[in-house]
């Protein structure tokens, strides 16, 4: 079993629609939980960190940790096709730097 | 969310040629640097943790006399693909955490590098 899993996709929404994306994890160490958005050859642009069980918000991003399920989850609301991209989760445990990545998403919201 | 510059973006290079690929940390001094590799549809794939002064520290199955990486300075740290085969064709990213930036816990990614071997 991978550290990370994470469903590749591709998903496909209608401009508007509430996305849902969710990794899970197998390793308890793993404290610090963050999303990326990759667009195509481009490196990772940080968009959610978060540490604690819960949820996160910003702007139209929400971000969800559920520490005794190890499930994560990043969710956009009011998609729009400027979100079309891989989406990244990424974690690692305390004090340490290096980060474990999920394969990624592929979205892609349709006008 | 602080700046990492990576150059070039793309090269072309011929079969047993060197490439060099620099990442540099534009507003903030970058402790330690990580080398990414991402094949397509796959995920990032840490290949190495570098402290500035110091020697690289290599993750299993990546040759160091392959990839040799230098972190000479506070804000630059440079990838060299030596005696590059096709195999080696990849997208290469640089990430950079350090100090005096919102928070020492987040890395920040360049743009990556797209290189290809003919």
């Amino acid at each position: 079993q991978k550290e990370v899993e994470q469903d590749p996709g591709p998903l496909s929404v209608p401009e508007g629609a509430i996305v849902s994306l969710n990794c899970t994890y197998s390793n308890s160490a793993f404290q610090y939980f963050m999303w990326y958005r990759q667009y195509s050859r481009k490196g990772p642009e940080l968009l959610m960190y978060t540490y604690s069980s819960g949820n996160k918000e910003d702007g139209r991003f929400t971000a969800q940790v559920d520490k005794s399920s190890k499930y994560i989850s990043l969710f956009i609301r009011d998609s729009q096709p400027s979100d079309s991209a891989t989406y990244l989760c990424a974690m690692k445990g305390a004090g340490s730097y290096q980060l474990t990545f999920g394969k990624g998403t592929k979205l892609s919201v349709i006008p | 969310g602080a700046v990492v510059s990576q150059h070039p973006s793309w090269v072309i290079c011929k079969s047993g040629t060197s490439v060099k690929i620099e990442c540099r940390s534009l507003d903030f001094q970058a402790t330690t640097m990580f080398w990414y590799r991402q094949f397509p549809k796959q995920s990032l794939m840490l290949m190495a943790t570098s402290n500035e002064g110091s020697k690289a520290t290599y993750e299993q199955g990546v040759e160091k006399d392959k990839f040799l990486i230098n972190h000479a300075s506070l804000t630059l740290s440079t990838l060299t693909v030596t005696s590059a085969h096709p195999e080696d064709s990849s997208f290469y990213i640089c990430s950079a955490r350090g100090t005096g930036i919102d928070s020492n816990e987040k890395l920040f990614f360049g743009s990556g590098t797209q290189l290809s071997v003919l």
